[in-house]
């Protein structure tokens, strides 16, 4: 099945620190990528929708100047979080979609355990 | 807004026996629903899918059905695995992109 690769896995860093999460569809092009969010014990949560070769569209209440989307490539998209604190700690997960035919699923990465101290 | 929603938050049921996760939904606008499965520490997989022109789709052990104008969409594990054992999100879209989640309903199958 389509494999959508996720890096890093885990990131503690301080306060302050800016960071970087990779997206990649290893075997299939995706015009379209799309990052969550996940607290304990809740959903996820869309944040934006990343675009290849435009911007983003980011979901209301979301700071597109907080969380940087770059999506330069079909299978590349990077979220970065810039200048974190504490509170921008959460599980980060990307997902992905052919860019066939309208009714295929969105796959998964295995998500960012982003952790700010 | 939960234009999604997954009332009940556990299942537990015996293995070989039938697993029936129910999903409700408010958004008419939605087209495709999709079932996925997810453990601990890792991404959602992808399970199975329907879109709104059906109201049945099988795929081995799992069964989606829709009822439209219920507003509802239920899966069906048979028989049961302990390897089922994980949370099932539901998640519904309009257009294949804004796509919507439940809170997830844990799913434990006893051996």
């Amino acid at each position: 099945g389509a494999v959508v690769s996720q890096h890093p896995s885990r990131v503690i860093c301080k306060s302050g620190t800016s960071v970087k999460i990779e997206c990649r569809s290893l075997d299939f092009q995706a015009t379209t990528m799309f990052w969550y969010r996940q607290f304990p014990k809740q959903s996820l949560m869309l944040m934006a929708t990343s675009n290849e070769g435009s911007k983003a569209t980011y979901e209301q209440g979301v700071e597109k100047d907080k969380f940087l989307i770059n999506h330069a490539s079909l299978t590349l998209s990077t979220l970065t979080v810039t200048s974190a604190h504490p509170e921008d700690s959460s599980f980060y997960i990307c997902s992905a979609r052919d860019r066939g035919a309208k009714y295929q699923p969105q796959h998964f990465g295995d998500g960012t355990r982003l952790s700010i101290l | 807004d939960q234009q999604v929603k997954q009332n009940s938050p556990s299942l537990s049921v015996q293995e070989g026996r039938i697993s029936i996760l129910n999903c409700d939904y408010t958004n008419s606008m939605f087209d495709y629903f999709l079932w996925y499965k997810k453990y601990p520490a890792e991404g959602p997989t992808f399970l199975i899918s329907i879109s709104s022109i059906k109201d049945k789709n099988e795929d081995g052990r799992f069964t989606v059905f829709l009822n439209k104008s219920a507003k509802h969409l239920s899966l069906h594990i048979v028989p049961s695995q302990p390897g089922d054992s994980a949370v099932y999100f539901c998640a519904a879209t309009p257009n294949n992109n804004d796509m919507r989640f439940g809170a997830g309903t844990r799913l434990t199958v006893k051996p």
